[in-house]
């Protein structure tokens, strides 16, 4: 079993959309987790960033984290076209080494 | 101000070839990673230096792979007689400083990474 799963998707949603994007994992040592956006043919760049358990908003884009639970969430509102990407979710127990999920493909339709 | 480089951008090689990736981190990080993106796979950890010193290797997965760092700068990623499994992207990434603090959180910041595809 993996440290961190994600749905590969494609995960497919309107103009306006509010999307959801989820990862589960197993190590109860992880305390840092990150989204990062990856567009093809590109690196990865950090969306959102979140220490411990707890919510963070930063415009249309909400992470959420739940220690208890193994679970972490994105959510995107009022997507756009221009959102549609390759979504990672990444963790870490002290930063060198970060353990992602295997990213989630979202395509959002005009 | 630059970001991350790596070259080359793509390198196609015949299996048993040994081959060079090279990064350019952003000047004045300190920390630097190597990932490799497998199709399905997400990105895996292979190895991080902190200036020269590479104290987590823990992902290297063979002794086919080294790598090694220089003027606490640029570093070389080297696959010596290369396996088609070894096909994937490799991608470099740099941050500021390596060592976790509280909180705090130093980005890491990718490279466009090296598409590697072994014949």
């Amino acid at each position: 079993q993996k440290e961190v799963e994600q749905d590969p998707g494609p995960l497919s949603v309107p103009e306006g959309a509010i999307v959801s994007l989820n990862c589960t994992y197993s190590n109860s040592a992880f305390q840092y987790f990150m989204w990062y956006r990856q567009y093809s043919r590109k690196g990865p760049e950090l969306l959102m960033y979140t220490y411990s358990s707890g919510n963070k908003e930063d415009g249309r884009f909400t992470a959420q984290v739940d220690k208890s639970s193994k679970y972490i969430s994105l959510f995107i509102r009022d997507s756009q076209p221009s959102d549609s990407a390759t979504y990672l979710c990444a963790m870490s127990a002290r930063f060198q080494k970060l353990v992602f999920g295997t990213g989630t493909r979202l395509l959002v339709s005009p | 101000g630059a970001g991350v480089s790596q070259s080359p951008s793509n390198k196609v090689t015949e299996k048993g070839k040994d081959v060079e990736l090279r990064c350019d981190p952003i000047s004045g990080h300190t920390a630097l990673y190597w990932y490799r993106q497998s199709l399905g796979q997400g990105l895996e950890f292979l190895i991080y230096f902190q200036g020269n010193s590479a104290p987590d290797k823990s992902g290297l997965p063979s002794d086919r792979f080294s790598a090694e760092r220089t003027g606490g700068s640029v570093s070389t990623l080297t696959i010596q007689r290369t396996q088609q499994e070894d096909s994937a992207v490799y991608l470099c990434a740099s941050s500021l400083v390596g060592l976790a603090g509280g909180s705090s959180y130093n980005e890491q910041f990718f490279g466009p990474g090296t598409r590697l595809t072994v014949l």
